[in-house]
């Protein structure tokens, strides 16, 4: 099972959006609704952000959004603040029943 | 409230086989209905899930580390350990224990340990 495919960084100034990007294929991200996205400060453990494509949990800002579009999902941060600069991952169940993570996508905060 | 903590060594030798246990406190691995599973970060790289074993015992692993793999249950019901066989330096990397959704799907990891490193070498 190959990785999933994110820009290594993307950078915003606060205050404005940023959307990263997820692909995959059809045996994971586009034949599921099981995307999570993971927030990961240096020396961190990572942090659930969203879970099945949209849903974020308790406690999570709604400034934090997911969607998907056939076999790429994205996460839109808006309102960029300080606090957002970290590494994003992005993971999708698959047809093999495991688990598959994107590489990374480094968030710079202007 | 729900902590999770890795322990083991921090080096181990080529071709030997590591093992790393995961301590849940405040909690029990068989209530909750949640899988509690491994993952792995190489140095700089992204993750990489290994495995899970279940509420019930039950395991399933990353079909690429499927034949090295051990994950287990203590009888004490609140650790829980993986076992990874001849080891190279390839599996250099910090190891999480964290736990899986049971009820939204063992997929959404949302609660983690704080991570060990685990470097392999002679």
């Amino acid at each position: 099972q190959s990785a999933l495919t994110q820009p290594a960084s993307v950078s915003g100034s606060p205050g404005q959006s940023i959307t990263i990007s997820c692909t995959g294929t059809s045996s994971d991200i586009g034949g599921y609704n099981y995307v999570s996205w993971y927030q990961q400060h240096p020396g961190k453990a990572p942090k659930l952000m969203i879970y099945d494509v949209s849903n974020r949990p308790s406690g999570v800002s709604n400034r934090f959004s997911g969607s998907k579009s056939g076999n790429t999902a994205s996460l839109t941060i808006s309102g960029l603040q300080a606090e957002d600069e970290a590494d994003y991952y992005c993971s999708s169940y698959t047809s093999s029943s495991t688990v598959v993570f994107g590489g990374g996508t480094k968030l710079t905060v202007l | 409230q729900v902590q999770l903590q890795e322990s083991g060594p921090g080096l181990v030798k080529p071709s030997q086989t590591l093992s790393l246990t995961c301590t849940v406190s405040g909690g029990s691995i068989t209530s909750g209905g949640y899988y509690w599973s491994w993952i792995r970060q190489h140095p700089g790289n992204g993750l990489e899930w290994i495995g899970y074993i279940s509420y019930s015992g039950g395991t399933y692993y990353n079909l690429s580390l499927k034949s090295r793999v051990i994950i287990s249950v203590d009888t004490s019901k609140i650790q829980f350990s993986l076992k990874l066989s001849s080891v190279t330096a390839a599996d250099t990397a910090v190891y999480y224990c964290a736990r899986g959704e049971g009820i939204r799907g063992y997929w959404i990891f949302d609660l983690w340990g704080r991570g060990t490193l685990v470097t392999v070498s002679s």
